[in-house]
């Protein structure tokens, strides 16, 4: 079965460190895709970053990065230079693919990180 | 703003009530995904179309929930005889068909039902 694990429900960070969050996923698919939402107080879903099970090389996006270990099932997120906007839930999800066409999104159940300035 | 719209953002209803929640996704997308989170939860997923075809439904999904998409532009999401587990906040999200196709998600409709 599809599964996303995010272990930590809470995280603290100080302002202009670097955080990572954990993710690990179990799927036997060989194609899929891992995607990182934050969501604010305020209840939207903003997408960070995405990594593909197929691509080399880690996905990077500004201040995030995506820390992509495959043989692990392991895909945690790195938010350098914390701010104090980046308070909010992450989650991680993983979208399985039909012929190169991501579908829909499984999801963890996601980390609040708290910046404190 | 062309980013994906949802109405109404609040919905109370009594039990028993029928309720309607729209969705306008981003123009360009073809695929529109509703997804249902509960506090303290990731999103659980609901269905999905592909223009106005619905590709796929979860076993959430029960005979009260019906979803609509019917010129392949915006979809609705009907909760027949609502109850009070039904209480969530009901997310729309659009995206490509091709590619790596992440999903761009409203605001959300905020449901409770009395």
């Amino acid at each position: 079965a599809q599964k996303i694990t995010q272990t930590q429900p809470g995280m603290f960070v100080q302002e202009k460190e670097a955080v990572t969050l954990d993710c690990t996923y179990d799927t036997s698919d060989p194609s899929y895709g891992l995607f990182w939402y934050k969501q604010p107080s305020s209840g939207e879903m903003i997408f960070l970053i995405y990594q593909g099970s197929y691509d080399q090389q880690n996905a990077t996006e500004g201040r995030y990065s995506l820390n992509f270990q495959k043989a692990r099932k392991s895909a945690n997120l790195v938010i350098s230079a914390s701010q104090l906007g980046d308070s909010a839930m992450y989650f991680c999800a993983m979208s399985l693919s039909n012929a190169g066409n991501n579908r829909k999104l499984i999801w963890g159940l996601g980390t609040s990180l708290a910046v404190n300035p | 703003d062309t980013g994906v719209s949802q109405n109404p953002r609040h919905k109370i209803t009594k039990r028993g009530q029928n309720v309607t929640f729209r969705c306008d996704p981003i123009s360009e997308h073809n695929r529109l995904y509703w997804y249902r989170q509960t506090l303290g939860q990731g999103p659980e997923f609901l269905t999905y179309f592909q223009n106005e075809a619905q590709l796929e439904k979860s076993r959430l999904l029960s005979d009260r929930f019906s979803a609509e998409r019917p010129k392949g532009s915006f979809s609705t999401l009907e909760i027949q005889r609502t109850e009070q587990g039904d209480s969530a906040m009901y997310l729309c999200a659009s995206s490509f068909q091709t590619g790596r196709s992440e999903q761009f998600f409203g605001p959300g409709t905020r449901l409770t039902v009395l």
